[in-house]
């Protein structure tokens, strides 16, 4: 299994430029998650959805949109990069119905500059 | 205001030592808290995870504990390697919610 897949590894973008991070998960998870982190200061919370069609905001959404049309896909759109955007996303998924927790599986991230 | 703090200095070791990480949380109510361990330039990976009525849970040479009243959880390596070097990172599981909720991480250096 590949387990959560995310693409592309590497961006530069220009200040107003557009464009999607695509994430993948081929272990049938309800739950899939973005996640931003800054040097030092942790995983943010940008959006999260528990099933197809179903998103919700996390901490800091400001400048980001989400789109959940399969199970398998969750794909977080920038509209007009800023610099503020500069940072490494993290998608992630779970299913809690076996623990009951949010025992996330994470991509390898994919670090976004932009200039 | 709700925080989940880590320390932010890093942890320097001597192999062999146990290697002991602090998690402190104020105006959450989790159901669970779990850790993480991140290399650089890969993404976290799951760790342990305690429920908010345990105590204390035992992997291999990890312990976690949980103390709901001290809102504090120390996460144990004992007999630490090199290999163990590492940020790990602190995760609230936050109650009725969908939500995992990230301490900043505490990096740990263990020296040969």
């Amino acid at each position: 299994n590949a387990g959560v897949t995310q693409t592309p590894k590497f961006r530069i973008l220009k200040i107003g430029q557009s464009m999607t991070l695509q994430c993948t998960q081929d272990m049938n998870h309800n739950y899939m998650y973005w996640y931003r982190q800054d040097p030092g200061m942790g995983l943010k919370l940008i959006y999260y959805s528990v099933g197809a069609g179903i998103t919700d905001k996390g901490e800091v959404p400001n400048g980001y949109n989400v789109s959940r049309s399969t199970t398998e896909d969750f794909p977080l759109r920038l509209e007009l990069a800023a610099p503020s955007q500069t940072s490494v996303y993290f998608c992630a998924s779970t299913d809690p119905q076996g623990t009951g927790a949010n025992v996330l599986t994470f991509g390898a991230g994919s670090r976004l500059t932009v200039l | 205001s709700q925080k989940i703090e880590q320390n932010s200095e890093a942890l320097n070791i001597q192999e062999g030592k146990t290697a002991t990480l602090t998690c402190n949380y104020t105006n959450y109510s989790p159901a669970y808290l779990q850790w993480y361990r991140q290399d650089p330039g890969r993404g976290p990976v799951f760790l342990l995870l305690i429920r908010e009525n345990e105590k204390e849970k035992r992997k291999e040479r990890l312990k976690v504990t949980f103390d709901t009243t001290l809102k504090q959880s120390l996460f144990h390596i004992t007999a630490s390697q090199p290999a163990d070097s590492a940020t790990y990172l602190c995760a609230l599981d936050i109650k009725g919610g969908f939500k995992t909720i990230f301490g900043a991480g505490t990096r740990l250096f263990v020296k040969a």
